[in-house]
């Protein structure tokens, strides 16, 4: 079975560009998360949706933030403009289940985002 | 609300040692607790879980026992190897309580030959 896709890998670009990540959850996974990981401050969650809508996107660091889910089977997050400090390990997770899950989190290989 | 509390790393094992990463937790109802098992360059991945007191998750060489009256769920391996060499997470899931899964920072293996 396929797994969570990111694209892409690997990402490297100058301060002020747009920067636009993309996630395909695992089919029939109805809940879909951001992470964002560095060094100084661990796994931090930056969004969550359920069936599409977002639902807790108080990890937003701020508005040069930007989620969407137009569909259940894709998803971006989106910085515009780029500062060097967004520079991380950016993840995307699945799980088959919304409120009161059992279920673990399926994880992607994330996106490794330099700005310079 | 919920948290999960590992210890700090890095653990430096020689190959063949046994290993042991403690977690604690404290949440308002009964959980689901799991390891995730991070290897350089790729994501978290499950590696073992338990969903009521007493369960016992195994995976990989790997074990971990639901301990309600202690709050813990720590993670061993009789003889860990160089190929274990990974950070570690500890993390929690609450039936009927929040969407969202709760981590602990991760430990970092590094096991020697």
């Amino acid at each position: 079975d396929a797994g969570v896709i990111q694209s892409p890998r690997h990402e490297v670009t100058e301060m002020g560009q747009e920067v636009t990540l993309r996630c395909k959850p695992i089919s029939g996974h109805n809940s879909l998360f951001w992470y964002r990981q560095t060094m100084m401050r661990g796994l931090e969650l930056l969004i969550y949706f359920n069936n599409n809508v977002p639902i807790d996107d108080s990890g937003m660091p701020e508005d040069r933030f930007s989620a969407k889910m137009p569909n259940a089977s894709f998803s971006t997050l989106k910085i515009q403009p780029s500062e060097p400090r967004d520079s991380a390990v950016y993840f995307c997770a699945s799980s088959p289940a919304g409120k009161g899950t059992r279920e673990p989190q399926h994880f992607g290989d994330g996106t490794r985002l330099s700005i310079l | 609300g919920n948290s999960v509390t590992q210890m700090e790393g890095p653990v430096t094992l020689s190959e063949e040692a046994f290993l042991t990463i403690n977690c604690t937790y404290t949440a308002t109802g009964y959980p689901s607790l799991f390891w995730y098992v991070q290897y350089p360059g790729e994501g978290l991945q499950l590696l073992l879980k338990a969903t009521k007191a007493d369960d016992k998750g195994s995976n990989k060489g790997f074990e971990a026992t639901y301990r309600k009256e202690t709050t813990s769920f720590h993670l061993e391996k009789g003889s860990v190897q160089v190929s274990d060499s990974a950070v570690y997470f500890c993390a929690l899931s609450e039936p009927g309580g929040s969407y969202i899964p709760t981590f602990g920072r991760g430990t970092s293996l590094i096991v020697h030959p």
